[in-house]
């Protein structure tokens, strides 16, 4: 079936770092994509969201930017903090009131 | 900020019984609500979609039966493992969403079958 994946398992970076983490995507007819980060045993907590109208969108030290044309989302990190250490995903979906397909996760480890 | 409050955070059980899981949206009505299931190491898998007062619809592979779902007030939606076997622990997590805002999660419950 149609689903949303991320290109790498994990991700090691330093302190004060840039990440990037990536994602794809199959169902050309998601218009609605949101990064989340899940902390162990907790639930997923929203970072930043786009719609497909647009191609990149900035939050606090975080940006999403989506390229429809090669289905693919990523989410950049500035100066990469210890706290920012969590599994990150990217979920899609199709159209109001439907629900979120999650990809499949990339752990982001930060060192100081 | 949009809460979703879910009750119990941890529970064990013994094989055979039934655990109820209840999903709280405590500053806005939700009118849909979902329901994950997430096994160590992997993604969230939806389980099943809840709106209000209507039954829930749920994925393929996801027997309505053994996994009972209530959505009886646009406030609170419940999730029921029946009979739950030690292939049921799971973290389960629930959404909630209003229109079309960005869903809000719980903080999950993680089941234990003993």
């Amino acid at each position: 079936g149609e689903s949303v994946g991320l290109h790498l398992p994990t991700l090691s970076v330093q302190e004060g770092d840039n990440s990037i983490i990536n994602c794809a995507y199959s169902n050309s007819a998601s218009d609605y994509f949101i990064w989340y980060k899940q902390e162990s045993g907790k639930g997923p907590q929203f970072i930043i969201d786009i719609r497909s109208n647009m191609d990149k969108r900035q939050g606090q030290r975080v940006t999403v930017l989506l390229n429809k044309t090669v289905k693919h989302l990523s989410l950049q990190i500035a100066a990469t903090q210890p706290g920012d250490s969590a599994v990150y995903f990217c979920a899609e979906k199709k159209q109001a009131g439907t629900a979120l397909i999650f990809g499949k996760g990339t752990t982001l480890s930060v060192s100081s | 900020g949009a809460v979703v409050s879910q009750h119990p955070s941890r529970v064990i059980c013994k094989s055979g019984t039934s655990v109820k899981i209840e999903c709280r949206s405590l500053d806005f009505q939700a009118t849909t609500m979902f329901w994950y299931r997430q096994f160590p190491k992997q993604s969230l898998m939806l389980m099943a979609t809840s709106n209000e007062g209507s039954k829930a619809t749920y994925e393929q592979g996801v027997e309505k039966d053994k996994f009972l779902i209530n959505h009886a007030s646009l406030t609170l939606s419940t999730l029921t493992v029946t009979s739950a076997h030690p292939e049921d622990s799971s973290f389960y997590i629930c959404s909630a969403q209003m229109g079309n805002s960005p869903l809000h999660f719980g903080n999950g419950t993680r089941l234990t079958v003993t």
